[in-house]
């Protein structure tokens, strides 16, 4: 129940286009669902959060999308660029993030320029 | 630099051996989180500290695993008689108790990585 499934694993898009990551989770108790970028040998940066009484959230080229009745929420990525080459983890807690994160698997993505 | 910094940045050790990781939070939050990653894989949680109190352990952290948070600022993490199954890359993340927004936002540092060989 405290898992997150993220999907693709690997995703590859050519520049200009949009980059679509998926999530899905079990726990109705999760109220803070936030996507993290992360580069080679960094730690993970928070790019956008959402929590469940929304069902989008726009920050500049990135989306999510939440769909409280499937479990289900995605990450959109707009216009994509080479520099948004990296890992990407969805995530989802308890208590408004105030908690542990529960993260998916990741998501290697590649801009082809 | 008012981010999270982790010491060392790069641990090579021998089987056995005992290491210890470092985590300086950002100064004005009062939760730390460690978290491990796997290459390939998305962090997985070890443990968490509101000020000085260890408020919750993950089944993954085993006996030979100890986390400190002293004086609520900087925490430790120690492993003892480490294993190769130990190589991984230690997180640590920090939060306030709430932001404005109601949300607790983690913000994490660039990680420790460690190969035991």
């Amino acid at each position: 129940q405290q898992q997150v499934k993220q999907s693709p694993q690997s995703l590859i898009v050519q520049k200009g286009g949009i980059s679509i990551i998926n999530c899905a989770y079990e726990n109705t108790a999760f109220d803070y669902f936030p996507w993290y970028q992360q580069f080679p040998g960094k730690g993970p940066a928070l790019l956008i959060a959402i929590r469940p009484d929304v069902s989008e959230k726009k920050e500049g080229r990135f989306t999510i999308s939440f769909n409280k009745s499937a479990k289900q929420f995605s990450l959109h990525i707009m216009d994509s660029q080479p520099g948004d080459s990296a890992t990407y983890f969805c995530a989802a807690s308890v208590n408004q993030g105030a908690q542990k994160l529960v993260f998916g698997q990741g998501t290697r993505l590649t801009i082809n320029p | 630099d008012t981010g999270v910094s982790q010491d060392p940045r790069h641990k090579i050790t021998k089987r056995g051996q005992n290491v210890t990781f470092r985590c300086d939070p950002i100064s004005e939050h009062n939760r730390l989180y460690w978290y491990r990653q796997t290459l390939g894989q998305g962090p997985e949680f070890l443990t968490y500290f509101q000020n000085e109190a260890q408020l919750e352990k993950s089944r993954l952290l085993s006996d030979r695993f100890s986390a400190e948070r002293p004086k609520g600022s900087f925490s430790t993490l120690e492993i003892q008689r480490t294993e190769q199954g130990d190589s991984a890359m230690y997180l640590c993340a920090s939060s306030p108790t709430r932001l404005a927004g109601g949300k607790a936002t983690q913000y994490f540092g660039p990680g420790t990585r460690l190969l035991v060989l």
